[in-house]
């Protein structure tokens, strides 16, 4: 079963709009971590927010802030004021099993392209 | 503060041919875990080295193989390369007890003919 599932292939955006990303996630462990990363062109994934899963505050980090919604299991990610520069592919990802174990697991992603 | 590097950046190799990919782990940071990404796909985790060790893989084959050094720095080794082969490979840093604290490199664009 798929863990991460990120069902908008593509989105766009006007400039200057929000926009939200949708995640959904699978998983048994009552521990867990949930992240956003960004990949422009370039290739390099770009951290933008992460949520552990006992926060009881949805967590923010300057635009971006991830509604996250346990009962659901969905932690999407809402991109306010969109820029051109946040065109690119964007992907959730969580964690599993507390503690130091890094493995992230990915969804297929979202690319966003955001029109003047 | 240095950040994640990588090395080479592109490569293109022939089918059964071998390759060695570097990545050079944030100042400060002890952990390097490997991924592949496939074209159109998120990446999938290939292993993990803390202490020089594997700590923990993915579901890929054993002729991915890996090293962490006394710097931290790692290797990805990949034998008997195979056209399926073809992706980004990511690397990603981080600091053992901060599971959220993981920054990757820009990555090793890997083309197998």
């Amino acid at each position: 079963a798929q863990k991460i599932t990120q069902t908008q292939p593509g989105m766009f955006v006007q400039e200057k709009e929000a926009v939200t990303l949708d995640c959904t996630y699978d998983t048994s462990d009552q521990s867990y971590g949930l992240f956003w990363y960004k990949q422009p062109s370039s290739g390099e994934m770009i951290f933008l927010i992460y949520q552990g899963s006992y926060d009881e505050q949805n967590a923010t980090e300057g635009r971006y802030s991830l509604n996250f919604q346990k009962a659901r299991k969905s932690a999407n990610l809402v991109i306010s004021a969109s820029q051109l520069g946040d065109s690119a592919m964007y992907f959730c990802a969580m964690r599993e099993s507390g503690g130091s174990n890094y493995k992230l697991t990915f969804g297929k992603g979202t690319l966003l392209t955001v029109n003047p | 503060e240095t950040g994640v590097t990588q090395s080479p950046t592109h490569l293109i190799k022939t089918r059964g041919q071998q390759v060695t990919l570097r990545c050079s782990s944030q100042s400060g940071h002890n952990t390097v875990s490997w991924y592949q990404q496939a074209l159109g796909q998120g990446p999938q985790f290939i292993f993990q080295y803390y202490r020089e060790e594997e700590n923990g893989r993915g579901n890929f084959p054993p002729r991915f193989s890996g090293l962490q050094f006394p710097n931290y720095s790692s290797e990805l080794n990949v034998n008997a390369l195979e056209l399926d082969d073809s992706a980004l490979y990511l690397c990603a840093s981080s600091f053992w007890g901060f599971s959220y604290e993981q920054y990757f490199g820009p990555g090793t664009r890997l083309t197998v003919t």
